[in-house]
């Protein structure tokens, strides 16, 4: 079956800094790929997708590339702001199944 | 536009009683998932309707918990009896029709605690 393993939080980091929250997945077809964040009291909201190998997705300042031959995606931020404090998700999704597969989750901290 | 609005938000119980959980789409959605989030763990998908069939409850544990959407639009998932185990966050998702992930809008969820 597909699963998503995501880096454990928390990652707790000053503003500005570098953000990687690693994320690798297994799957039997060729999903697409996507990272959630999800604000303390609030629902899940896509903050970005990539469909397909190699692509890169990007919203916000956060980036992350779909790697086949590492099965990864990786999210980054150059420099992050205490407003990026959350936690985010990384799942994916085959084609044609409505079913997706989530990873636990990586709680972000950001400090002044 | 509105979201997709969830009650009740917090929900404290004792075991073995009953609880229900609402679910109102963004308006026209036709799709409407029910996933169980249970702590330091992702979504993981209960049922799906398509308007007011249910076309997709594998996930779900039919001898506790139901669900019904009533006239395609607002929806209830129901736990009867409770257990300890229940204990997490149900988040409630709407799409214009089922596709993939990106095209579901997730509500807050409603928190509940089971003692």
């Amino acid at each position: 079956g597909n699963s998503v393993t995501q880096m454990e939080g928390p990652v707790t980091l000053s503003e500005e800094a570098f953000l990687t929250i690693n994320c690798t997945y297994t799957a039997t077809g060729y999903p697409s790929l996507f990272w959630y964040v999800q604000y303390p009291g609030e629902g899940l909201q896509l903050l970005l997708k990539a469909t397909k190998a190699d692509d890169k997705g990007s919203n916000k300042g956060f980036e992350a590339t779909y790697r086949k031959e590492t099965t990864s995606f990786h999210l980054e931020k150059g420099s992050v702001q205490v407003s990026d404090s959350a936690v985010y998700f990384c799942a994916l999704s085959e084609r044609r199944s409505y079913i997706p597969t989530f990873g636990r989750g990586t709680s972000l901290i950001v400090h002044p | 536009e509105a979201g997709v609005v969830q009650s009740p938000r917090y929900k404290i119980i004792e075991k073995k009683q009953p609880v229900a959980f609402w679910c109102n789409p963004i308006s026209g959605h036709n799709t409407l998932y029910w996933y169980l989030q249970n702590l330091g763990q992702g979504p993981e998908l209960l049922i799906r309707y398509e308007n007011e069939e249910a076309v997709d409850d594998s996930q779900l544990p039919k001898d506790r918990f139901s669900a019904e959407r009533l006239k395609g639009v607002d929806s209830t998932l129901k736990i009867q009896p409770a257990e300890l185990g229940d204990s997490a966050v149900y988040l409630c998702a709407s799409s214009l029709t089922s596709g993939s992930l990106e095209t579901q809008y997730f509500g807050p969820g409603t928190r509940l605690l089971v003692l």
